[in-house]
């Protein structure tokens, strides 16, 4: 299961507080994703990076940020403006040339109260 | 922007038995249409994907065909066995755009033995 780690596998915090979900991925992947999956519900993408100090916005951006200032890395922060932060959270990485396969981390269940 | 609509939303099949999930997009830009299996709790994993310059394609059981015209493709499933049942997930991409993913809401396939 080694390419694509995140952590921790759960995360409970109180309201208001900033939270952050690591992801980290050993396969020299140049892009990178983040979704967000409600039951019942698709993938929603959060952010996503093509390459290092760049990030764009994906669909449901709003009290969340990244960064991406390693190839490696690219850890999203849940903070206190995301109203409804409760969900099974998913990084993914990917080539940019040839195949444009998703490999997916094995997700963080974050639970905030 | 790309919208991928995916039906049915449950699907039950008995054991040996096809299943067939369908999906439309709306933008035909898009040129890669992957197939995602997510068991409860796991990360999605890739089964198959096809190209948009390919109208089907066949890995054992598992097929999925593109009807670039209609913008529609499908996944079909033969011989369904117990291990099948999972949640499925279409999706579709345009290589301009970093390979960023739009997935449908996906399909609960339960395969009754």
């Amino acid at each position: 299961d080694g390419g694509i780690t995140q952590s921790p596998k759960y995360l409970f915090r109180k309201e208001g507080q900033n939270v952050t979900l690591s992801c980290e991925q050993n396969l020299n992947h140049d892009a990178m994703y983040w979704y967000r999956q409600d039951p019942g519900q698709g993938l929603r993408l959060i952010y996503y990076s093509q390459i290092v100090n760049d990030f764009q916005k994906g669909d449901i951006a709003e009290g969340y940020s990244v960064s991406r200032e390693k190839k490696e890395s690219f850890p999203l922060t849940v903070t206190s403006a995301q109203k409804n932060p409760t969900a099974f959270y998913l990084c993914a990485s990917s080539v940019l040339a040839g195949r444009n396969e998703q490999y997916f981390g094995p997700g963080t269940r974050l639970t905030v109260t | 922007g790309e919208n991928v609509e995916q039906h049915p939303s449950t699907l039950s099949v008995q054991e040996g038995d096809s299943a067939v999930i369908k999906c439309t997009y709306s933008d035909s830009a898009s040129n890669y249409f992957p197939w995602y299996k997510q068991e409860l709790g796991k990360r999605p994993q890739l089964i198959i994907d096809i190209r948009s310059n390919v109208g089907e394609k066949k890995d054992q059981r598992i097929a999925v065909t593109l009807n670039k015209t209609a913008k529609h493709f499908s996944l079909h499933i033969t011989e369904t066995q117990p291990e099948d049942s999972a949640v499925y997930f279409c999706a579709a991409s345009m290589r301009e755009y970093g390979n960023k993913l739009v997935f449908g809401a996906g399909t609960i396939l339960r395969v009754k033995s």
